[in-house]
């Protein structure tokens, strides 16, 4: 069946530092990808989306790109804040169905220190 | 409110108990999903609901469980004589077209 598998954390960085956080998928068909965060105390909240090959979701610094070669979707942001200390998760909607069921990876803990 | 609103917040619950956890949709929206996520893990999908009609059940662990969404808004899940592997923070997630929106979940705890 459809997975979602990112890297395991904790990722612990400095502020400003570059961050990678991997995600990889393995799904039938041509999935919807995303990135959801959770920040403490707070319900999940969608981050960037891709819905199909070689699309590119940005948000607030982020952002992801859909490779359908590797069946990746990494996370990246060039310089990190204090703020964005949160659970990362990396999710597909699998092409069919037409609603949009989501199935999470574990998800990742960012801790970024001042 | 502005958000999907779900209560309670936390549950605590003896074995063998049964439970019932609201979820508040934002007004208008469509679809309605619920989610269970254990400890250090992701959410898991249990089920969907497009109006008032239950169209994925497919995630539900067992008959235990069982969800309602009687008039196309509110939703009911409901968990018959809990069992300690039922702990874990139950997601409900509503959306209009693509993107859903998460509430901030129910801990049920059973001991």
């Amino acid at each position: 069946g459809d997975s979602v598998t990112q890297m395991e954390g904790p990722v612990t960085l400095s502020e400003e530092a570059f961050l990678t956080i991997n995600c990889t998928y393995t799904a039938t068909g041509y999935p919807s990808l995303f990135w959801y965060v959770q920040y403490p105390g707070e319900g999940l909240q969608l981050l960037l989306k891709a819905t199909k090959a070689d699309d590119k979701g940005s948000n607030k610094g982020f952002e992801a790109t859909y490779r359908k070669e590797t069946t990746s979707f990494h996370l990246e942001k060039g310089s990190v804040q204090v703020s964005d200390s949160a659970v990362y998760f990396c999710a597909l909607s699998p092409d069919s169905g037409g609603y949009n069921k989501l199935i999470f990876g574990a998800g990742t803990r960012l801790a970024v220190h001042p | 409110g502005a958000g999907v609103s779900q209560s309670p917040r936390y549950k605590v619950a003896k074995r063998g108990q049964d439970v019932a956890l609201r979820c508040d949709p934002i007004s208008g929206h469509v679809s309605l999903f619920w989610y269970q996520q254990a400890l250090g893990q992701g959410p898991e999908f249990l089920t969907y609901f497009q109006n008032e009609a239950q169209l994925d059940k497919s995630g539900l662990p067992s008959d235990r469980f069982f969800a309602e969404r009687p008039e196309g808004s509110v939703s009911t899940l409901k968990i018959q004589r809990t069992q300690q592997e039922d702990s874990a923070v139950y997601l409900c997630a509503s959306s209009l077209v693509d993107e859903a929106f998460f509430g901030q979940g129910t801990r049920l705890t059973v001991v």
